[in-house]
């Protein structure tokens, strides 16, 4: 079965930017989305299509993908920003699969 | 403006069936690139995709949990019901239903606020 696998933390100074990075074989034959979860909240969607941002999702997040890798990117992470990351990729092999979580703390 | 809602028993007992609704408004799933989908989180772990059903009916389901997974809709409701047969303390986790849209490829635009379900007898 396909597995996208994540760094289990990151951690990052208010104001400098934050990768959360997660790999899969071929991922970037797949488009790849990204999602927040804070504590105690449902996840909300942050990034799709590799780099699409939804609408009120604040231009600090950024997205890639390549290769392997796709990767989020926070600049100038604000202490908001604190929470569980999740990636996620489709297509009509894998369905759909899920990354094993990332806690971006904000020192 | 879109929102989901999940409804169903917080407590089942170990071999008993499961059956959650989702009931959503703001959108139609009769609308091509449409699909509702239900992900679950067990407590302090990751996100898991169980299913989902598209605007024309078609219905996936998650490899390993396949034979005990049902997806249906009531278009008329604005309602999608997931049943799960054979529950086990395992699956005691939060069940999330999820609005999906197409655009390249599929993805979770919205997600309900969940509901805990725990398996015990």
């Amino acid at each position: 079965s396909y597995e996208l696998t994540q760094p289990p933390s990151v951690s990052v100074f208010p104001g400098q930017t934050a990768s959360i990075t997660c790999s899969g074989d071929k991922l970037g034959d797949r488009y790849a989305c990204w999602y927040q979860q804070k504590p105690g909240q449902s996840p909300v969607l942050v990034i799709y299509q590799d780099n699409k941002r939804p609408s009120g999702i604040p231009e600090r997040f950024s997205g890639s993908n390549s290769g392997n890798t796709a990767t989020l990117t926070i600049s100038g992470t604000q202490a908001m920003d604190e929470a569980d990351y999740y990636c996620q990729a489709w297509d009509s092999t894998i369905n759909y699969v899920f990354g094993t979580g990332t806690k971006v703390t904000v020192l | 403006q879109i929102t989901l809602k999940e409804s169903g028993p917080t407590l089942v007992k170990p071999t008993q069936t499961l059956t959650l609704t989702c009931t959503f408004s703001g959108f139609s799933l009769s609308k091509s690139g449409v699909g509702v989908g239900w992900i679950r989180q067990p407590p302090g772990k990751a996100l898991e995709w169980l299913t989902v059903i598209y605007w024309d009916d078609d219905k996936r389901y998650s490899p390993s949990l396949k034979s005990r997974l049902t997806i249906t809709k009531d278009t008329s409701k604005n309602q999608v019901v997931l049943t799960m047969t054979n529950m086990d303390p395992v699956d005691t986790a939060t069940y999330y239903c999820t609005h999906l849209l197409y655009s390249s490829t599929w993805y979770f635009n919205y997600w309900g606020q969940g509901t805990l379900v725990t398996v015990s007898s």
